[in-house]
């Protein structure tokens, strides 16, 4: 079957780094989509990973091993409004998008 | 400027009586997504269109239906809304055709409510 397993909730400190991790079962692989979601708010996208390795993008680096199923988000210099859900999802040979339920992320001060 | 809208944001309906909810696109992706989510959890995909063609998941309720008269619009239909019917229903495009890097579009929601 297919499936996204990531954290239900993570707490950090303003400033600080954190990484939020996915692991993935798709049928066929089509790439692993990161999505920001602030509660009562749609996703919005954040990144997409179809090769191993890192991307970057200002404060917020995916990254991608397909060999292992698995990809984590990393977030630099938080702030107090990266206070969001974080959506995994990944894209099967269908080009369907299977959906994680999001890791939720605590920023405190 | 909004590129995929949805109406209303906030829709209050009765148990068992019929409420549709519509998306509008302006990029003129030929794929739309439904998706139904409730708090804490995965989006659910409800159907999508690739075009005109209609793609329904297996596990969908019968009470759910939907519409896409042209490219730019694509209505939910709730034949008879129950209580566990209320949840936030998500409209999204893509461009299927253009490859695996296709990040979905997502509006705004419309939440739903039934009393």
């Amino acid at each position: 079957g297919q499936n996204i397993d990531q954290p239900t909730e993570m707490t950090a400190t303003e400033g600080a780094i954190v990484q939020i991790n996915c692991t993935y079962q798709t049928s066929g692989f089509n790439g692993l989509f990161w999505y920001q979601q602030h509660a009562g708010e749609a996703p919005t996208f954040l990144s997409y990973n179809v090769l191993d390795g890192l991307e970057e993008k200002g404060r917020f680096s995916s990254f991608l091993s397909r060999s292992k199923g698995y990809s984590y988000l990393l977030l630099k210099e938080l702030q107090m409004k990266d206070s969001a859900s974080y959506l995994c999802a990944g894209m099967d040979s269908n080009y369907q998008l299977i959906w994680g339920a999001g890791t939720k992320l605590i920023i405190k001060p | 400027d909004a590129m995929v809208i949805q109406n209303p944001r906030y829709q209050v309906t009765q148990f068992g009586k019929p409420v549709t909810l519509s998306c509008s696109q302006t990029l003129n992706h030929n794929v739309m997504y439904w998706y139904q989510q409730k708090s804490s959890q995965a989006p659910k995909l409800l159907f999508h269109y690739y075009d005109k063609d209609f793609n329904n998941e297996a596990d969908t309720p019968d009470n759910f239906q939907s519409r896409r008269p042209n490219t730019s619009f694509c209505f939910l239909d709730i034949r008879s809304p129950g209580l566990g019917d209320a949840a936030m229903y998500l409209c999204a495009t893509s461009r299927a055709n253009e490859g695996p890097n296709t990040e979905a579009f997502f509006g705004q929601g419309t939440r739903l409510t039934v009393v």
